[in-house]
């Protein structure tokens, strides 16, 4: 069956500190990646895409990695601030024409000052 | 600019009731989406259009949801004889044509009691 899991729940990491968020799929194969980031009571809101022929893609304090053989994506944030704490969520964009999006449940990431 | 609005922000419904749930998506963006989110997951796809049509309706769980977008902006969305289990966020996105990253709304919060 197609499953889309993110490591874990929820995630506590030291201000300054690095967070690493995972997001492993099966049975699926995504033309394209994509992490949001949602707050309580709001939206998710888009932060990176990331295309299957790309490895690595940065903004600003944000790294996402793709690996279509391990059919991982990893979810970087360096020097991470509390302002940072949020869940985010991995979507999958299968590009079959309609760019809906199959999301994972997401990771609840508290940066602790 | 204006981002996505939804109304209402919250709804509370008797089970057996009927509600409509309004998007009012990003000016200029085509594709319109519709997902459910419920407590502690990922949203989960409703239905996508693109213009005025329902170009992907297959995440609808049954015939008691119907969604319409008549002039091609403004879109809602109509559940017949609400069940305890309709409850939940249901939350708008839009995109320009052919682009990836989605902009959601706030979300309107339904209970069926």
């Amino acid at each position: 069956s197609q499953k889309i899991e993110q490591n874990s729940e929820a995630l506590n990491i030291q201000e300054g500190k690095t967070a690493t968020l995972t997001c492993n799929y099966t049975n699926y194969s995504p033309a394209y990646l994509q992490w949001y980031r949602q707050d309580p009571g709001r939206g998710p809101v888009f932060l990176l895409l990331i295309r299957e022929n790309e490895k690595e893609k940065r903004k600003e304090r944000l790294k996402v990695t793709f690996d279509t053989t391990l059919k991982q994506s990893l979810f970087h944030i360096t020097a991470s601030q509390p302002a940072d704490s949020a869940t985010y969520l991995c979507a999958l964009d299968l590009s079959l024409g309609n760019e809906k999006l199959t999301f994972g449940t997401g990771t609840r990431l508290t940066i602790i000052p | 600019g204006a981002g996505v609005s939804q109304t209402p922000s919250n709804k509370v419904t008797e089970k057996g009731k009927y509600v409509e749930l309004r998007c009012d998506p990003i000016s200029g963006h085509t594709a319109l989406y519709w997902y459910r989110q419920s407590l502690g997951q990922g949203p989960e796809f409703l239905i996508y259009f693109q213009g005025t049509g329902a170009a992907d309706d297959s995440g609808l769980p049954n015939d008691r949801f119907f969604a319409v977008r008549p002039e091609g902006s403004v879109s809602t969305l109509k559940i017949q004889r609400t069940e305890r289990g309709d409850s939940a966020v249901y939350l708008c996105a839009s995109s320009l044509a052919g682009g990836h990253e989605q902009y959601f709304g706030p979300g309107t919060r339904l209970t069926v009691t």
